[in-house]
């Protein structure tokens, strides 16, 4: 499974756009990017998960160039609630095995 | 539906005794696989069930082991617990049938080891 690198933490502001970009130099042809998000004391939740190019649902979009060594997880005007640990994932989908890095930890403030 | 339910959530064990965690995933879904979480070492997995099966393993010693039921539920042992051994147990379950990638995690269950 590729390794990611994402950014230990963030800070925003209620209102403003975030963007975490995540490293994946070594990502395989058959690997999806995945981002989850996890609370403390909470399981991970997924948020969303794409191969190239940008896909959006109601809570965020996620960036990949064509090279695919990269991506970028938007959260559009985020609010207080969105404070919590941001995972980014790249998994082959041939199990649900996954691997999990450091994380970034966003911290949003009023 | 009901999601992914986590029994008992939190537990207090001492060095050496054994500990079982209880697993119900989201009803129809089939695979259900186990992640350790740590402030050290973060989450990392330590097997997948599916269809009362062992589908995948992690890098954990035989202390770990886990079963899968027939209704999928899915319980958890560790044997002889170390002080390591205190972390977030956490369950995940999916359909199982195509691996997507999104998985449904439980609360967790909080295990400390005296």
């Amino acid at each position: 499974l590729a390794k990611t690198t994402q950014p230990i933490s963030m800070d925003s502001y209620e209102g403003q756009e975030v963007n975490i970009t995540c490293s994946h130099n070594n990502i395989a042809t058959n690997d999806y990017i995945t981002w989850y998000q996890q609370f403390p004391s909470q399981g991970p939740r997924f948020i969303i998960q794409g191969y190239k190019t940008k896909v959006t649902n109601e809570v965020a979009s996620l960036f990949i160039p064509a090279d695919r060594k990269s991506s970028t997880l938007s959260l559009p005007r985020v609010s207080l609630s969105d404070t919590a640990v941001y995972y980014c994932l790249a998994n082959n989908n041939a199990g649900n095995m996954l691997t999990f890095g450091g994380g970034t930890r966003l911290m949003v403030k009023p | 539906k009901a999601g992914v339910t986590q029994t008992p959530r939190y537990l207090i064990k001492t060095r050496g005794q054994q500990v079982t965690l209880s697993c119900s995933p989201i009803s129809g879904h089939r695979s259900v696989s186990w992640y350790q979480q740590t402030p050290g070492q973060g989450l990392q997995f330590l097997f997948e069930y599916f269809s009362e099966t062992q589908r995948n393993k992690g890098n954990f010693p035989g202390r770990f082991s886990g079963r899968q039921f027939s209704n999928s539920r899915s319980e958890m042992n560790v044997s002889t617990l170390e002080l390591g051994d205190s972390a977030l147990y956490l369950c995940a379950s999916s359909p199982g049938t195509e691996n997507t990638g999104e998985l449904f995690f439980g609360e967790g269950s909080r295990l400390t080891v005296l």
